[in-house]
């Protein structure tokens, strides 16, 4: 069976830090992994779609890597702002479904 | 952008009724996925429907549970003779235009709080 495990739980930082995410997995037979970003009472809003061939994947101020072998995937986040602020999920493909971590809260403070 | 579109955005009901759940996906997505989230858990898989059929299912969406995509637009999760732990945020997601639906991303709705007094 799956399991997602995500480190750290919560962070907060000063505006302006790259930080980085953590995400490791038990099975790495995957489809791919997805980064999500999910506000307070709201949906989730993919970020970003790594393949299970690709090694990384950048949007903006976003990195994602993904070390299928190992089981893990970093999410880089560069010149963070407060907006930033929210709770990150990483979720991996297998099958017909997504199995998610346990999310990291991020607070970004000015 | 084209979103996924889930109604009620809250819905409270006592427990033992029914209750139908709505969503709309994204129009040319052909891949239909729910989830829900307990408060302050992880989210979990409950099925996925594809061609008219359930492709997989959790442990979690038992006899209780059913989906139904009864037009070509709406895809529903009821759920028959609701408990308190049903409680959580539902989640609907679409994916998929085609053969490649394992590079897609899933795209998720806003969610319905369910409420089981």
């Amino acid at each position: 069976k799956q399991e997602v495990t995500q480190i750290p739980a919560a962070l907060s930082v000063p505006e302006g830090e790259n930080l980085v995410l953590n995400c490791s997995f038990t099975d790495s037979a995957i489809y791919n992994l997805q980064w999500f970003r999910q506000d307070p009472g709201k949906g989730l809003t993919s970020l970003l779609l790594i393949q299970s061939s690709q090694r990384e994947q950048t949007s903006g101020r976003l990195n994602a890597s993904l070390d299928k072998s190992s089981g893990r995937s970093t999410l880089y986040i560069a010149a963070s702002q407060p907006g930033d602020s929210a709770t990150y999920l990483c979720a991996v493909e297998g099958g017909n479904k997504l199995t998610f971590g346990t999310g990291t809260q991020l607070k970004v403070e000015l | 952008e084209p979103e996924v579109t889930q109604t009620p955005s809250h819905q409270v009901t006592q427990m033992g009724q029914e209750v139908i759940l709505r969503c709309v996906p994204i129009s040319n997505h052909l891949y239909f996925y729910w989830y829900r989230q307990i408060l302050g858990q992880k989210v979990e898989f409950l099925v996925s429907f594809y061609n008219n059929e359930i492709s997989e299912k959790s442990e979690i969406f038992d006899d209780q549970f059913s989906v139904e995509r009864p037009d070509g637009s709406n895809f529903t999760l009821k759920i028959r003779s609701t408990k308190l732990e049903d409680s959580a945020m539902y989640f609907c997601a679409s994916s998929g235009q085609g053969s490649l639906r394992s590079n897609q991303p899933q795209h998720f709705g806003d969610g319905t709080r369910l409420s089981i007094l």
